[in-house]
Formats: C-alpha cells, structure tokens, sequence
C-alpha cells in the first residue's frame, strides 16, 4: 500500500522568504503527483500537478518531481502571510486507486 | 463553472441515527471518491466509484457504504452513526488520473 510522508511537520518563514516542503512516496509506479493547499476548516485548493520528473512551475509555487529518488517537492516564493495554511502533498497510481495523501506540512507566514 | 457540490455542510446526528451525505458533480466525470479527514491521521480513501453502480471499497469502508444511481450523484451513507464517525468527509471525482476536483466538505458531529 502506498505510502505519503511529509517533512517538516511545521514550517514558519519570514514574508518574503523561500519555503521547501518536502514529499516522499513508496511506490514507484506513481504517476501523478498533486500539491494542494487547505485553510483552517476549509476545502482543498490545488496549486501544482506533476507527473514527469523535473520542474513544473504555477505562478509562485514550484513542484520538483524526482521518481527515481520517491520524492517530490514544493518552493513557495515570496510567500505571504495569506499562504499560512497546511500544504498536503497527494500522490497516485492511476484513478483506480484515487489519491494517497501525506499528513501535511502546517505553514505560517510572519510578517 | 466545474464544480463538486456537498450537501450538507454541517451535520449534527445522534449515534444511532442514519446519515445521508450526498455529492453532486458537473463535469460527468466516470470516476468518485468519498475521503474522511481526521487530525492525524490525514484524508482517508472511504470508497471509490467507477460509474453507476460500480463502486469498490477504498481503504477505510467499514461503517459505510454508498449509492451511485446517476454518474452526477455520488453517495455516503451511514446505517446507525457512532461517535467515532464524526469527521470532516470530502467527495472527489476525476477524468481519468489527469483532473481531481474536491468539494467543500462535510463536517459530521455524531453526539
């Protein structure tokens, strides 16, 4: 059964600062990786999807992906006190399975 | 707008008592999802829907089970509540493995 761990746990950066949150998977069968961002109490925004090794940039958010090594992960440039929010990574093996999630890396963003 | 609707948003239930959650979808997506989300323990996969009545357990099924009569509608019911099923459920549905769309959410208090 596939498993998703997150690192760190927690996470405080200065505004302005570069924020890494790190994913590892145990299937290396996964072809579709998701990092989404959720607000206290509130649904689940998406911010990148990957599914080739390498680099796939959306706006302020930048997903590497490196299947050889299980692992994927998200830079937050510029972050800003709106981007304090718990950043799950989410991984899949196709459809069928749906999507495995991580426990999440808990950001906050300090003026 | 493309978009996966939850009703309710907020539910209180006595242990015991029958629950409905349901979730509709405008993108005749083939493929849905029920997930729970628990502190600590992350979105757990409840079940999985391929089409009409073609629905198969996901990770978590005990207590639950679910009815896909239409491909729009997709849902989660609970014979006889316990306590341990409060959760936040989230429903999902997918083109394929390319496209996941989540709901909002249902907050569920089994008192």
């Amino acid at each position: 059964q596939q498993k998703v761990q997150q690192s760190p746990e927690s996470l405080t950066v200065s505004e302005g600062a570069m924020a890494s949150l790190n994913c590892t998977f145990s299937d290396g069968t996964s072809n579709n990786f998701r990092w989404y961002r959720q607000h206290s109490a509130k649904g689940l925004e998406v911010l990148v999807s990957i599914f080739s090794d390498g680099e796939k940039e959306e706006g302020r958010f930048t997903a590497h992906l490196n299947r050889a090594n299980l692992h994927v992960s998200l830079h937050i440039r510029e972050p800003q006190p709106s981007d304090s929010a718990v950043y799950l990574c989410a991984v899949s093996m196709g459809y069928a399975q749906g999507l495995t999630f991580g426990l999440g890396t808990r950001v906050s963003v300090f003026p | 707008d493309m978009k996966v609707t939850q009703m309710p948003r907020y539910l209180i239930k006595r242990m015991g008592e029958n629950v409905l959650l349901e979730c509709g979808q405008d993108m005749s997506h083939e493929t849905m999802y029920w997930y729970r989300q628990d502190p600590g323990l992350g979105l757990q996969l409840i079940y999985i829907s391929y089409d009409v009545d073609s629905n198969s357990e996901g990770d978590i099924p005990k207590g639950y089970r679910v009815s896909r009569k239409k491909r729009e509608h997709f849902s989660l019911i609970l014979d006889s509540a316990k306590t341990n099923q409060t959760s936040v459920y989230f429903c999902a549905s997918s083109f394929g493995n390319s496209d996941y769309t989540f709901g909002s959410g249902t907050r569920l208090l089994v008192i």
